[in-house]
């Protein structure tokens, strides 16, 4: 299976600034025959299920504000939030399809200073 | 509008079974590959088992899970069998983008299943 591997575990960011969540895969996601990466990014508030944020490693989902980037090929990812909101605070997650067998980061938590 | 609704959660003995449901509503449900995630208490998400042209399955369940669909009646399913304290978690099913993307993007509220004498 391939190991998706989040960094940090857990993050502290002041409202109005700049978060950034890192993701490492164990092997490639990026198929070339589709020239597309196969990676999502969630974000999970308490309490809630996951909301899709990002997918194709940086297409974002409709209706997902445009604070939320993703960026990275291969094996190295990074979801960007540009100005954090309140509402952000929650757990984040990667999440590969490469292979049939899908995996998750381990997740993110970001709070706010 | 897109709706899940996951049931069949509940307290089960080790080494008994469950028969967990998910009714979708607002697709057009065979145009999509659906998943069964879990999350233990206070933990992260782990993959159970991926249903498209066919069914991928975590390794930690493998051999005791199944997952099924009815596009008949718009369900998806996972019989659980042999289910250990491990297995204790809120399952939650969701609905794929389509196409190639198995990425989700409408899930349910999920269902708690403990497992526990």
């Amino acid at each position: 299976d391939i190991v998706m591997t989040q960094s940090p575990d857990s993050l502290a960011v002041s409202l109005g600034e700049r978060a950034t969540i890192n993701c490492k895969s164990s092997q490639s996601v990026f198929i070339s025959s589709s020239n597309k990466n196969y990676l999502a990014w969630y974000r999970q508030r308490p309490g809630q299920p996951p909301e899709l944020l990002i997918y194709w490693a940086s297409t974002r989902e409709s209706g997902v504000p445009d604070r939320f980037s993703g960026s990275g090929s291969g094996t190295d990812f990074t979801l960007t939030i540009s100005s954090l909101q309140a509402e952000d605070v929650a757990v984040y997650y990667c999440q590969q399809h490469a292979s049939g067998r899908h995996t998750f980061g381990q997740g993110t938590k970001l709070e706010i200073k | 509008e897109v709706r899940l609704l996951e049931s069949g959660g509940g307290l089960v003995q080790p080494g008994g079974s469950l028969r967990l449901s998910c009714a979708a509503s607002g697709f057009t449900f065979t145009n999509y590959a659906l998943i069964w995630v879990r999350q233990a208490p206070g933990k992260g998400l782990e993959c159970v088992a991926v249903i498209d042209v066919k069914a991928y399955y975590a390794d930690s369940v493998k051999g005791r899970f199944t997952i099924s669909r009815d596009n008949s009646k718009s369900a998806l399913y996972l019989q659980m069998n042999s289910l250990r304290a491990e297995d204790t978690a809120v399952y939650y099913c969701a609905k794929s983008i389509g196409g190639s993307g198995g990425f989700y993007d409408s899930w349910g509220q999920g269902t708690l299943v403990t497992v526990s004498s």
